[in-house]
């Protein structure tokens, strides 16, 4: 597509339930980043792929948030057992950097609004 | 690990110009990004250094100093709709990742 496209854009769910976070990256980009961003906040890393592979899992809070990106274009962000404190933008970007050798720009989604209740 | 640190908000007048400070802390740098983000909008590119020196972009120049830890974006002839959030990022080759700052909340009054 022409841009990074996330679905949802906004996601109501309550405490306990599973959720899955959707992103589609820039055609050709070989790099996906999530992140989350609460109000007046910079955005926190969470987790960076290089092709399929997380290359960085770091920022990942606890073992209740995984990612996957199974053939490189398409990643998906799963929470477990949700709590109120998930509630924040999560924020998905790619870009055509190759490992070390050149940080391209970061394109961003439009991001999907996660609300805990 | 890495440590950002901007101002947390700062206020101008439209036509002036003003200065966003950015200092920061890395154990492999690798370059260093200013994005804009509108409330409620995804952030969009600025600006990139990788070595000293300014970087201009129309309005908008950017300004790093790799031996201090500093940065900063220069806005020129402020407009109303420069309104917005102002991120420091830095791309680190140690996690290989970007990690971005707090942010600056820039308001431009009339």
């Amino acid at each position: 597509g022409a841009g990074v496209s996330q679905t949802p854009s906004n996601k109501v769910t309550e405490k306990g339930k599973y959720v899955e976070l959707r992103c589609d990256p820039i055609s050709g980009h070989t790099a996906l980043y999530w992140y989350r961003q609460s109000l007046g906040q910079g955005p926190e890393f969470l987790i960076y792929f290089q092709g399929t592979g997380a290359a960085d899992d770091s920022g990942l809070p606890n073992d209740r948030f995984f990612a996957v990106r199974p053939e490189g274009s398409v990643s998906t962000l799963k929470i477990q057992r949700t709590e109120r404190g998930d509630s924040a933008v999560y924020l998905c970007a790619s870009s055509l950097t190759q490992g070390t050798a050149f940080a391209g720009e970061l394109f961003f989604g439009e991001g999907s609004r996660l609300t805990v209740l | 690990g890495q440590n950002i640190d901007q101002p947390t908000e700062m206020t101008a007048t439209e036509g002036a110009i003003v200065q966003i400070n950015c200092t920061y802390q890395t154990s492999g740098f690798n370059g260093l990004f200013w994005y804009q983000q509108h409330a409620g909008e995804a952030p969009t590119f600025l600006s990139y250094n990788v070595l000293d020196g300014l970087e201009e972009k129309g309005r908008f120049s950017s300004f790093l100093s790799r031996s201090k830890g500093y940065s900063y974006l220069l806005l020129k002839e402020l407009q109303m709709k420069d309104s917005a959030s102002y991120l420091c990022a830095l791309w680190d080759n140690y996690g290989q990742n970007f990690v971005f700052g707090p942010g600056t909340r820039l308001s431009v009054l009339p």
